[in-house]
């Protein structure tokens, strides 16, 4: 059962933030942010293991809340570069190591 | 450091015929995953490999599907007997254990006509 993203789609300026969730409705193990741009190979982010930790890189930078079940994905005066399909991969509690993918979250980042 | 090898980058294949996409992961990488992925939509996990095992295959449909991974050589996706259904984008990914980022190759695009 692959996790919930939402939103699907968000526009922004650049400059501005924004945020990106991901929820299970199984018990995670962990969580693994990744980004694709159109045509190429996803690209790691940050992996948060479950303990309520939060990551950083450069200004994106993500919770999880082992309780709710959620990740979030905070990007903070994005940039140009931003833009992409950002998925969630989800490792459950008590199954084998695989990555279940969330469907994307498209991120236009406009001048 | 090279990244994980996927070829080929594109493959075309007449119905009935078959696909066999190879990828190597990155060195000192003993964990191999293989996904698919359609047009604007996510990644679909097929399975899981370690040198000579198959962990989880879950992810892969019963009949023409098989994967390994030897232990010399590249991870190999077979598709056999192919159908249009199977066009899609295949992304292998490559860890050194568990609990560590997946490293994604630039993925091989199957077109079957």
């Amino acid at each position: 059962q692959q996790p919930v993203q939402s939103p699907q789609a968000v526009i922004l300026r650049e400059g501005e933030d924004a945020v990106i969730n991901c929820s299970s409705s199984k018990a995670l193990y962990s969580v693994h942010w990744y980004r694709q741009k159109h045509g190429e190979a996803p690209v790691f982010l940050m992996i948060l293991l479950k303990g309520g930790e939060q990551k950083g890189h450069e200004k994106i930078s993500a919770s999880f809340n082992e309780k709710k079940q959620q990740s979030s994905l905070y990007l903070t005066a994005s940039q140009l570069s931003y833009s992409g399909t950002y998925f969630c991969g989800t490792e459950y509690v008590g199954s084998a190591r695989q990555l279940t993918f969330g469907s994307g979250t498209q991120l236009t980042v406009l001048p | 450091n090279a990244g994980v090898m996927q070829n080929p980058r594109h493959l075309v294949r007449r119905r009935g015929q078959e696909a066999r996409l190879r990828c190597s992961p990155m060195k000192g990488h003993s964990h191999v995953y293989w996904y698919r992925q359609l047009p604007e939509e996510g990644l679909k996990f097929m399975v899981y490999l370690q040198k000579e095992n198959i962990i989880d295959e879950s992810g892969m449909p019963k009949e023409r599907f098989s994967a390994e991974f030897p232990k010399e050589g590249p991870s190999i996706l077979r598709i056999q007997q192919v159908v249009r259904g199977d066009s899609a984008a295949y992304f292998c990914a490559s860890s050194p254990r568990d609990n560590s980022p997946l490293h994604f190759g630039n993925g091989t695009r199957l077109t079957v006509t």
